[in-house]
């Protein structure tokens, strides 16, 4: 029982990097999301995928770019990473519609901007 | 957009005390959820609402969906220090493509 897995935990970055998190799931979850949790701010959403192929901006896309080239992952992407990027980012996953909506979270990566 | 606000932020209660939380909406939702985030863990699902005025229990915890649609209520009975944690609310949207809306959370702590 997976559920949803992300890699890596926990990272650095000096300002300027790139790197991918990755989201795995093992639900056959129809929806993916990304979010960042900052203190005081609870979760904020960058991007979610609601199919294979599909992905849409949430709350707070800028900086990040996001693919579904297969069902069961969800990458999220800084470009040119920045400090204001210092956060912990969730990947979550659910059905898409009626019961059973209820959004299952990974374990959090945890990444510092410097 | 859609905005949950949950109260209040934080809580401060002694071992055994009940502690009782709110989150309300600015529009109708469907189902309500609520979640529970342990320190560098992801968030946990602890109740799950479908359906308005429903009444649901897990053990020690009783969440209420409200009859507006627009409100729900998640109640600890008998607090223990193993409660402390942050807890969040959330549901889906139906109008945004099921994209899932979370409250900013109460943050519990148990005094033994």
């Amino acid at each position: 029982n997976a559920g949803v897995t992300q890699t890596p935990k926990f990272r650095v970055l000096k300002t300027g990097q790139s790197m991918t998190l990755l989201c795995a799931q093992d639900m056959n979850h129809e929806y993916m999301y990304w979010y960042r949790q900052d203190p005081g701010m609870g979760l904020r959403l960058i991007h979610y995928s609601v199919g294979e192929g599909t992905t849409a901006k949430g709350k707070v896309p800028d900086g990040y770019n996001v693919s579904r080239l297969k069902k069961q992952n969800f990458l999220l992407g800084l470009e040119s990473a920045a400090p204001s990027q210092t956060s912990v980012y969730f990947c979550a996953s659910s059905h898409n519609e009626g019961v059973g909506t209820e959004a299952f979270f990974g374990q959090g990566t945890r990444l510092t901007v410097v | 957009g859609q905005q949950l606000n949950q109260s209040p932020q934080s809580m401060f209660i002694q071992e055994g005390e009940d502690v009782s939380m709110n989150c309300t909406s600015s529009s109708i939702f469907n189902t309500w959820l609520w979640y529970k985030q342990d320190p560098g863990e992801g968030p946990v699902l602890l109740i799950a609402l479908y359906k308005a005025g429903e009444l649901t229990s897990n053990g020690r915890l009783t969440a209420q969906f409200g009859i507006t649609r627009k409100d729900s209520f998640l109640n600890i009975s008998a607090s223990i220090p193993s409660d402390v944690g942050i807890y969040f609310c959330a549901g889906p949207s139906s109008n945004t493509g099921n994209q899932f809306y979370f409250g900013t959370g109460t943050s519990l702590t148990v005094i033994p």
